[in-house]
């Protein structure tokens, strides 16, 4: 089945401590983003990526630090310098830029 | 800058009635238009979207929207709620393949509306 995966569903982050989420994709897509979710805050852009070895900062990149090494993969890591990482945290694909994009099942990402 | 309301946050029907949530935007040219759902602690899936052509568009699990240029709106309609229609509803707009400006990529996604459906 093609598709878009992260992991792990649900990440514990220790104070000063970096962590990163996984996101893969089978779709054979181009591009990749990453969301933030927040509770009646709808969906922030964090970093979006167009091609490999290629991305581009979103609204609220701050904190926060992407890779694109290979065209099925896009880590995102929440360094110490993001002071609120608690949240919803969303993978997407799609063929190009600006094309329809498909969502993976998200990250949870809580703070000890 | 482009931006999405959808004016209701939580709207609750009875199961079988007729449902719209309502969605309006402020943008620049005519824009990419999109309904998705989310369930509790899940991503998000896509219902249906506007590209161009009819400005009637049907999608998944008997969903419908229709743009009005006009209006600014793309309201998404469904003729009778099932309970297994309670999620959350996000509307997004984004800019047209073929758009310009390094600048101008965003997919702007509303606040959400939370359906509850009686049983």
């Amino acid at each position: 089945d093609g598709g878009i995966t992260q992991s792990p569903k649900y990440l514990f982050r220790k104070e000063g401590q970096n962590v990163t989420l996984s996101c893969e994709q089978n779709l054979n897509h181009d591009a990749m983003y990453w969301y933030r979710q927040d509770p009646g805050q709808g969906l922030r852009l964090i970093y979006y990526s167009q091609i490999v070895n290629d991305f581009q900062k979103g609204d609220i990149a701050e904190g926060y630090s992407v890779s694109r090494e290979k065209k099925e993969s896009f880590p995102l890591t929440v360094t110490s310098a993001q002071k609120n990482p608690t949240a919803f945290y969303l993978c997407a694909s799609s063929a190009y830029l600006r094309e329809t994009q498909y969502f993976g099942p998200g990250t949870r990402l809580l703070v000890l | 800058a482009q931006s999405v309301t959808q004016p209701d946050i939580h709207i609750t029907v009875s199961e079988g009635a007729s449902l719209e949530l309502r969605c309006n935007y402020s943008y620049g040219a005519t824009p990419y238009l999109f309904w998705y759902v989310q369930s509790p602690g899940q991503g998000l899936q896509l219902l249906l979207k506007y590209f161009s052509g009819d400005t009637l568009v049907q999608g998944i699990k008997g969903f419908e929207a229709e743009f009005k240029r006009s209006q600014s709106s793309f309201n998404l309609r469904k003729p009778s709620v099932h309970w297994s229609d309670a999620a959350e509803y996000f509307c997004a707009v984004g800019p047209r393949s073929g758009s310009s400006g390094a600048g101008s990529y965003q997919l702007t996604f509303g606040k959400g509306t939370k359906l509850s459906v009686i049983p």
